[in-house]
């Protein structure tokens, strides 16, 4: 069964601050992994890695794919108060779609 | 375009009842899935499904079911529920006019189990 694992669990910083959070994951059929972002409600998306495409950046957020230690990395520079959320990282595998597996998530509290 | 959603928003229950949760997709989507969320074990998935098919399961009992319509729009019944079933449940859309892992999300119904 696919594993996802996220680290650290829950990260406080200020206003400012880069902050990298971790996801590592054990995936029969490696295909695709997503980044989220949930603040009260919906997890909005933010990145698509494959195998094809193992960086992603928009702003100041940025993702890479590690396909050889089977990782992914969020970077967020100069992070805003507004930064504040849950970080989500999914795998997308196996030989269907429409299932995505979620790590426990990271908890980033950004202060002013 | 607009986004997904569900209905109602907040549901609360008493155990023994059941409960049906209601999400239509993004215009043009045909995939539609399904989620709980719980502080505790996290987002976990429920089933998925494409043209009214159920394609995909995870690993939850039967009381949790569902249907999907000719017009993408999808049910998730539970039946029998229990204080555990308390939890965030999250329905996602999915493009399948291209093959993409990427799922855009409702933003839930919130279930109280009493």
């Amino acid at each position: 069964e696919d594993k996802v694992v996220q680290s650290p669990l829950s990260l406080v910083v200020h206003e400012g601050d880069t902050v990298t959070l971790n996801c590592s994951y054990e995936v029969t059929n490696f295909r695709s992994l997503l980044w989220y972002k949930q603040e009260k409600k919906a997890p909005t998306f933010l990145f698509m890695l494959t195998s094809s495409g193992i960086e992603k950046k928009s702003g100041r957020l940025s993702s890479i794919l590690d396909k050889k230690e089977l990782s992914s990395i969020l970077n967020i520079t100069a992070t805003q108060t507004g930064d504040s959320a849950i970080y989500l990282c999914a795998d997308a595998g196996g030989t269907s779609y429409g299932k995505l597996t979620f790590g426990q998530g990271t908890i980033l509290t950004v202060h002013p | 375009k607009a986004g997904v959603t569900q209905t109602p928003r907040y549901l609360i229950k008493t155990r023994g009842q059941q409960v049906t949760l209601s999400c239509s997709p993004i215009s043009g989507h045909r995939s539609v899935s399904w989620y709980q969320q719980t502080p505790g074990q996290g987002l976990q998935f429920l089933f998925e499904y494409f043209s009214e098919t159920q394609r995909n399961k995870g690993n939850f009992p039967g009381r949790f079911s569902g249907r999907q319509f000719s017009n993408s729009r999808s049910e998730m019944n539970v039946s029998t529920l229990e204080l555990g079933d308390s939890a965030l449940y999250l329905c996602a859309s999915r493009s399948t006019g291209e093959r993409t892992d990427t799922q855009y999300f409702g933003p839930g119904t919130r279930l109280t189990v009493l």
